[in-house]
This record gives C-alpha cells, structure tokens and sequence, in this order.
C-alpha cells in the first residue's frame, strides 16, 4: 500500500541549531514533492516544492532535497529559532490526476527551544 | 495568494444533526478542495468542489454524507450530515494558486465537536 511517514514523535531542538525533519514514501511516483508548515488552529501555509528530476531547493533559511531512489525527502531549517515551532507537512503529488491533487503525511512538530 | 474566509471555526455538535461550513475565497478560483484533518492523521481529501457541477468525491467519501455545494467560483460549502462522533475532526478548504495551480492555500479550519 501506499504511504508517507513522517516521524510522529515531535523534534525539539536549540536556538541557532539546524532542523532536519525526514519524509519516506513508499509504493510512490511522485511528480513533485511540497512541504506545509502548520500552526495550531490554522490551516497548512505553504513552503516549498522541488519536483522529481530536482535534487535540492533553498529559500531563505530553508533547503529541501528530494531523493527518489531513497524515496526520501529532507527538509532542513538553518539558525532555527523559537518562531519556527510548528508542525511541518510534506505532500506528495503523483503523476497521474488533478494537478492539485495532494496526499499528505501526518506531519512532524518542531519544537525550537531558547 | 487568495485569501480564505471558512466558517464557523469551531462548534460543538450533537449527534445526528447536520452542520454547514462554508469557504469564501476572495478571488476567483477554478480548483477548490475540501480536506479532513482527525485527530494525530494526516489531511484527507474528501472531495473537488466543481463549480455548475457535483463534487468529485474521493474513495471512502459519499455525497450523501457529504453534501458539497459551488454556485459560483468564489463560494463553496460543505455539509456533514447525520453526525456521529467520528465525525469530529477540522474540516478545512483550500484552493488551488500558483504556477500550475501546484500549491495549495488553506483556509484556516473549522473544528467540529459531535457529542
């Protein structure tokens, strides 16, 4: 079957630290990958996207790398700090259907700490 | 980016009744999606709402259960019907932006209660 993980258990770590937060899929194609940051009691904003035949994308002090042999996305978050707390989405968009049509992983919760 | 209105934002509902949310977009919109969010899962999507024509229900999900209304391309509604409460979770719509209608933006949620 079909599936995305993300790791459940929430990440904490210090300020000034980089934040690694892992996405694997399995039994996928994906045409482009996206990551969501998501605050409590709002809906998913969106961040990046990087499609198949990209290896790496930056914006600002985010970079995302997508390895479709590992079948395994990283989303990194360099000189974190506090405000970046929130839980990160990662959402895969096969090859076939709606352009917009995005299945999604249950997330993981940053918690960056002074 | 569009800007999404939802309503109500939360309520608590008793089981068997019927709950309408309903999503304003501040633009005009061709794709517009409406997703579940339980508790701890990931964001399901349950239907595409098609303007002047049914919704496009995704497997698990039925029209009966699920009404969805689209009179115009900035307006949508959802309805859950005969709640139970498993029905309990955020509902949230969103729509489709950017190059190639790829990225989604959410509005901000409406978290249902079914006692």
């Amino acid at each position: 079957s079909q599936k995305i993980e993300q790791n459940s258990e929430a990440l904490n770590i210090q300020e000034g630290k980089t934040a690694t937060l892992t996405c694997n899929y399995t039994n996928y194609s994906p045409a482009y990958l996206q990551w969501y940051r998501q605050d409590p009691g709002r809906g998913p904003v969106f961040l990046l996207l990087i499609r198949e035949n990209e290896k790496e994308k930056r914006k600002e002090r985010l970079k995302v790398t997508f390895d479709t042999t590992l079948k395994q996305s990283l989303f990194h978050i360099t000189a974190s700090q506090p405000a970046d707390s929130a839980t990160y989405l990662c959402a895969l968009k096969l090859n076939t259907g709606t352009a917009s049509k995005l299945t999604f992983g249950t997330g993981t919760r940053l918690q960056v700490t002074l | 980016s569009a800007v999404i209105s939802q309503k109500p934002s939360r309520d608590i509902c008793q089981r068997g009744t019927s709950l309408t949310i309903q999503c304003q977009v501040d633009s005009q919109v061709t794709m517009m999606f409406w997703y579940r969010q339980q508790p701890g899962q990931s964001l399901t999507l349950i239907a595409t709402a098609n303007q002047g024509s049914e919704a496009t229900y995704e497997s698990g999900f039925v029209i009966d259960k699920f009404p969805i209304s689209r009179p115009n391309l900035t307006f949508s509604t959802l309805t859950v019907s005969n709640m139970s409460p498993e029905d309990s979770s955020i509902y949230l719509c969103s729509v489709a932006s950017g190059s190639g209608a790829n990225v989604l933006t959410f509005g901000a949620g409406s978290r249902l209660t079914v006692l």
